[in-house]
């Protein structure tokens, strides 16, 4: 069955503070990595997307890395802000039109 | 900058109701979608429309329907609402629906069904 596993389910760090959520996935066969982040409120944004060829992609303080072979992904935060507060989702795309999504991990940041 | 535009943003219907949710892009993009986001889930494809004149059913179309009706335009009715499609949903789109293209999404439409 095709799946997307996030986890933590919710994290809370300091500002300031770096992070990195962690997304694996069963889906087959595979074309694409995305993150999105949304927030409270708001239809979710992309990040990064990486295709099969490319383990790293980075969008400013965001770094997103792949590893096709154990079907594992992270982003990482550097640095964050206040204003990083939100849900992080890891979408896997398959042939077609079929998207994947995740069920996201909630990130809380205090100052 | 208004990119993909949903309406209504919040809804309350009743058992039996019909109602139809409204979406537009002005990016002039291909491919539009129909997801919902229900709690401690991630989103579920519902309908899709790969261009104009085009509609394909996703994971979850049962108790849907879907219009394209221009390039723009691209809306999802509820014929007979029930409880189970309370629900947030968010219309999507993107240039080509290929890989390397990502998904712009509205505000989301929260609906409830009493």
């Amino acid at each position: 069955k095709n799946q997307v596993e996030q986890s933590p389910q919710s994290l809370i760090i300091l500002e300031g503070k770096n992070c990195t959520l962690q997304c694996n996935y069963t889906v087959s066969p595979f074309s694409n990595l995305r993150w999105y982040k949304q927030d409270t409120g708001r239809g979710p944004v992309s990040l990064t997307i990486m295709t099969f060829s490319e383990n790293t992609k980075s969008n400013g303080r965001y770094t997103a890395t792949l590893d096709a072979d154990t079907k594992q992904s992270s982003l990482h935060i550097t640095a964050s802000q206040l204003s990083d507060s939100a849900s992080y989702i890891c979408v896997v795309g398959s042939y077609g039109q079929n998207f994947v999504f995740g069920p996201g991990t909630r990130l809380s940041v205090l100052p | 900058n208004a990119g993909v535009t949903q309406t209504p943003k919040f809804q309350v219907l009743k058992t039996g109701q019909s109602m139809t949710l409204q979406c537009a892009q002005d990016m002039n993009h291909n491919s539009m979608y129909w997801y919902r986001q229900d709690p401690g889930m991630g989103l579920r494809l519902i309908y899709y429309s790969a261009s104009e004149g085009t509609t394909d059913k996703g994971e979850v179309p049962n108790g849907y329907n879907v219009s394209r009706l221009n390039k723009r335009e691209f809306s999802l009715r509820l014929e007979s609402a029930a409880p189970s499609q309370t629900s947030v949903y968010f219309c999507a789109s993107s240039a080509t629906g290929k890989g390397n293209q990502p998904q712009h999404f509205g505000d989301g439409t929260r609906l409830s069904i009493l």
